[in-house]
């Protein structure tokens, strides 16, 4: 266990909303990652953390933005929901020197 | 770039059959790769690594051996059971501490 928890774990939405997940860590990791999971596309990297305030894009971030002001937590923000972004998402860490990842238990997201 | 391929499709088999689940992978050099497992309702767990060629890497009586010459990572359990049933994702390192995903597989075991 990583100590990784998700806020809200389930989320109904509408269409042009503002939507913000949060995931927690309680280990000081330094690198923390938002993927999504979708039938037929597996996981993808939205955005991810190597610091405080340092974040980089990955393969699907348009329409997505994160926030990484403590250690502990990295955001992920919707700006205006849309029906695309209806999917599970994933935040996960990197435990130093192994190139392994631990998940957190995944928020699902509902945009009508 | 750097990629990994699954087998389509969903793997239904019976309880104690043998398992073998394939994935193979596009990368410069030679990245570590992984396999995943994801039961119902929960995120990721990783299921085991390999972190060089012909490393083999064994966790709960599943194994993969890590093969350059095929590029290839299959995941084998010899007699599965219904606990088992979960979808399994193949994963390769490619740098910035960052993982690329297979699509993943369901497996189902029946009883």
């Amino acid at each position: 266990d990583a100590g990784i928890t998700q806020s809200p774990r389930h989320k109904v939405t509408e269409t042009g909303t503002p939507v913000t997940l949060r995931c927690h860590q309680t280990e000081n990791h330094r690198y923390m990652y938002w993927y999504r999971q979708d039938p037929g596309h597996g996981l993808r990297l939205i955005h991810y953390s190597y610091g405080v305030k340092d974040t980089d894009k990955g393969e699907v971030s348009d329409g997505y933005s994160v926030s990484r002001s403590k250690t502990e937590d990295f955001l992920l923000t919707l700006e205006s929901a849309t029906s695309s972004q209806t999917s599970v998402y994933f935040c996960a860490i990197s435990v130093g020197g192994t190139n392994e990842q631990f998940f957190g238990p995944g928020t699902r997201l509902t945009v009508l | 770039g750097n990629s990994v391929t699954q087998m389509e499709g969903p793997v239904t088999l019976s309880e104690e059959a043998f398992l073998t689940i394939n994935c193979t992978y596009t990368a410069t050099g030679y990245p570590s790769l992984f396999w995943y497992v994801q039961y119902p309702g929960e995120g990721l767990q990783l299921l085991l690594k390999a972190t060089k060629a012909d490393d083999k890497g064994s966790n709960k009586g599943f194994e993969a051996t890590y093969r350059k010459e095929t590029t290839s990572f299959h995941l084998e359990k010899g007699s599965v059971q219904v606990s088992d049933s979960a979808v399994y994702f193949c994963a390769l390192y490619y740098g910035n501490n960052r993982l690329a995903f297979g699509k993943g597989n369901q497996v189902v075991v029946i009883p």
